[in-house]
């Protein structure tokens, strides 16, 4: 059974950099048919997509992230990591990595399994 | 970007009732490209529905989903006590993916 860990710190000082890594096990990261995906949620509110990679290093960001976003690979360790730049008080939420689906010609579809999400603060 | 809309922002309930969730989109969503999950207080959203009306794998039958468009409805026949929870669709059909901003099922 395919399961996703997140790890990284819970707390990040303003202006500085978040980096967390989502370790993939019952399961090959370097799998044709999905791709892998971070998502965050603030505090009481709703989902957002942050971006996706493919095993073979190929991206897609949210355009609201993308000037800030860096989402790598490391198949030899069957992790792939997320990194977002300048952490503002408004970047707090729980973010979550998940496996992202194929739909015919669409790349990317619905995100299942999810890991069990860890919080990150933005506080100094 | 699509804007995914859902009513009610809050269901009220009692087990056994049936429960009806909307999820409308800001404009038509490609090829019917939408999903559901359900997320209970502290987990991580649970996949039920994709491709609008397709059940994942291990899900009850009783959670159906319905629509095109830029209507779309998830239906639980008959709710069971583990059903309590927010709902939350998502659409893939456009770049970049949205979710709604979920429906909270709660206990009459």
């Amino acid at each position: 059974q395919l399961q996703l860990q997140e790890s990284g710190p819970g707390l990040v000082k303003p202006s500085e950099t978040l980096s967390l890594t989502c370790t993939v096990s019952g399961g090959s990261l370097r799998s044709s048919s999905y791709y892998w995906a971070w998502i965050r949620q603030p505090p009481g509110k709703g989902l957002e997509w942050i971006g996706t990679i493919y095993y073979s290093g190929k991206t897609y960001y949210n355009p609201s992230l993308e000037s800030r976003v860096t989402i790598s690979v490391d198949t030899s360790k069957n992790e792939f990591s997320l990194k977002l730049l300048s952490m503002t008080a408004a970047d707090t939420a729980v973010y979550f990595c998940a496996r992202q689906a194929t739909a015919g010609a669409r790349k990317l579809a619905w995100f299942d399994p999810w890991g069990q999400g860890t919080l990150v603060t933005v506080s100094s | 970007d699509i804007v995914l809309t859902q009513s009610p922002g809050t269901l009220s309930l009692s087990p056994g009732e049936r429960a009806t969730l909307s999820c409308r989109a800001s404009q038509s969503v490609n090829s019917n490209f939408l999903a559901w999950f359900q997320q209970k207080p502290g987990q991580a959203p649970r996949l039920l529905i994709y491709g609008a009306s397709n059940t994942a794998t291990g899900i009850p039958a009783r959670f159906s989903g319905s629509g095109s468009g830029t209507d779309f409805t998830l239906t639980i026949s008959r709710l069971e006590p583990e059903d309590f929870a927010v709902y939350y669709c998502q659409q893939y059909g456009n770049s970049p993916g949205t979710f709604g901003q979920g429906t909270k099922v709660e206990i009459k």
